[in-house]
This record gives structure tokens, C-alpha cells and sequence, in this order.
């Protein structure tokens, strides 16, 4: 059982789309983190959110921590192909010592 | 710029064949972490160190060992390489986090092994 599950798994849209991946769990945590992984490369870090509610901008991005620190979400207005990658949300559990938790990714696919 | 480098890009090597990865950091963070990521998964965790204190995932094969001789250096010895090992190698650092609240961790490029 995966203890963060992302959906969908994959998503190919269209340049100029807009999209939301989602990352959820049973679990709290302390805090979440979103990472964009390109073909061949580490996972890059793109936020972390701490506070419940907590909705932080990343030029065409928005992230948002759930209320109750058990699920997020990642939304990005007008899709362009360099936004192409994994994305994969991370958690650091309550109860949790220096681990992150993966969820599975998000494979994207902006086509021009 | 600070950073975290690994060492090859890429490797190849047989069957049963050891080899070693190598990551460095210019961070002077506390942790050190290693990955193993095959194609369209998530990273999984092979084992991190905490300063000199070496913690291994429950299931991590015993195949895999790792050294850190000093903040700035670690490595992953695989002793007997099999086709199952064929992945990415990812090697990440952090601050301690138990002091910054969170974990934000900060990947190097990665290394390809391939094993023939």
C-alpha cells in the first residue's frame, strides 16, 4: 500500500491547458514537498509547505497544503512543454526521523 | 555553487562485478542519503547516514554497503551487481531536520548503472 498516492499517474495535455495533480494520504504530516524530475536528472525541489491551508505560488505554479496536512495539490495555469517531467510529492511524517516519503509521480507531458 | 555531484554519470559494468558510486557535497549538510530509482518509480531509499551514524532500510539486500569517511563524501559499493540493479542511483542531502522543522533534500544528478 502506497502511503502517498499522486494522481493521475500520467497526463499528456495540450500547450495552454491548465492542470492539477493531486497527492493524498491517510496520514499527517509535518510537512510536504513537491519535486519536478527531468529525464536523467536528481528530482529538483520545487516547495515546500509547512502550515495547513498554506497555498504558496511558483510563477505558474500553485501549491496547496490541505487543511487538515494530509494532502496536496499542485496546479499550473497554462501548461508549456518545459513544465515536461515527474513530479513527485514527498512527506515528512509526524512521527517520522530524517526520511521523506515519495509518492509514485506524475508523469507529464506538455505537447506543443 | 553549492552543490551535490555524483560520480560517473553513467556505468557499466558485468554481472557480479562490483562496483562503486561515488557523491560529494558542497553543502556541508548533515545527511546523506541514497537512492535507487528505476524508470517512471519513485526514488526508494536504500540507506542514509546522520552525520557517521549509517541507518539501512529494512529491506535493503545486503548486495549494497555504504561508506562516508567524511561529511563531504559518500559511497555505494554494490558487491555483486545482478541485471535487478540496473537502475538510476540517486545521492541526496539535507540539514538535520529535527533543527529546520523539515527535510528538504537536495539530489545530485544521479548515476546510471547498467549491468550486462
Amino acid at each position: 500500500t502506497q502511503l502517498l498516492e499522486q494522481s493521475p499517474q500520467f497526463l499528456s495535455i495540450q500547450e495552454g491547458e491548465n492542470l492539477t495533480v493531486y497527492c493524498n494520504s491517510s496520514s499527517v504530516f509535518s510537512s510536504l514537498q513537491w519535486y519536478r524530475q527531468e529525464p536523467g536528472e536528481g528530482p529538483v525541489l520545487l516547495v515546500t509547505v509547512v502550515t495547513g491551508g498554506e497555498v504558496k505560488k511558483l510563477k505558474r505554479l500553485t501549491f496547496q497544503f490541505g487543511d487538515a496536512r494530509k494532502d496536496s495539490s499542485l496546479h499550473i495555469t497554462a501548461a508549456q512543454p518545459g513544465d515536461t517531467g515527474l513530479y513527485l510529492c514527498a512527506a515528512l511524517l509526524i512521527q517520522g526521523a530524517q526520511k521523506l516519503v515519495f509518492g509514485q509521480g506524475t508523469r507529464l507531458t506538455i505537447n506543443p | 555553487d553549492a552543490m551535490v555531484i555524483q560520480n560517473p554519470r553513467y556505468q557499466v559494468t558485468q554481472f557480479g562485478k562490483p562496483v562503486t558510486l561515488s557523491c560529494s557535497q558542497t553543502l556541508n549538510h548533515n545527511v546523506m542519503y541514497w537512492y535507487q530509482q528505476k524508470s517512471s518509480q519513485a526514488p526508494k531509499l536504500l540507506f542514509h547516514y546522520y552525520d557517521k551514524d549509517f541507518n539501512n532500510e529494512a529491506d535493503t539486500p545486503d548486495n549494497f554497503q555504504s561508506r562516508r569517511p567524511n561529511t563531504s563524501f559518500c559511497f555505494l559499493d554494490i558487491r555483486s551487481p545482478g541485471l535487478g540493479d540496473a537502475a538510476m542511483y540517486l545521492c541526496a542531502t539535507s540539514r538535520d531536520s529535527f533543527l529546520a522543522g523539515y527535510n528538504e533534500q537536495f539530489f545530485g544528478p544521479g548515476t546510471r548503472l547498467t549491468v550486462l
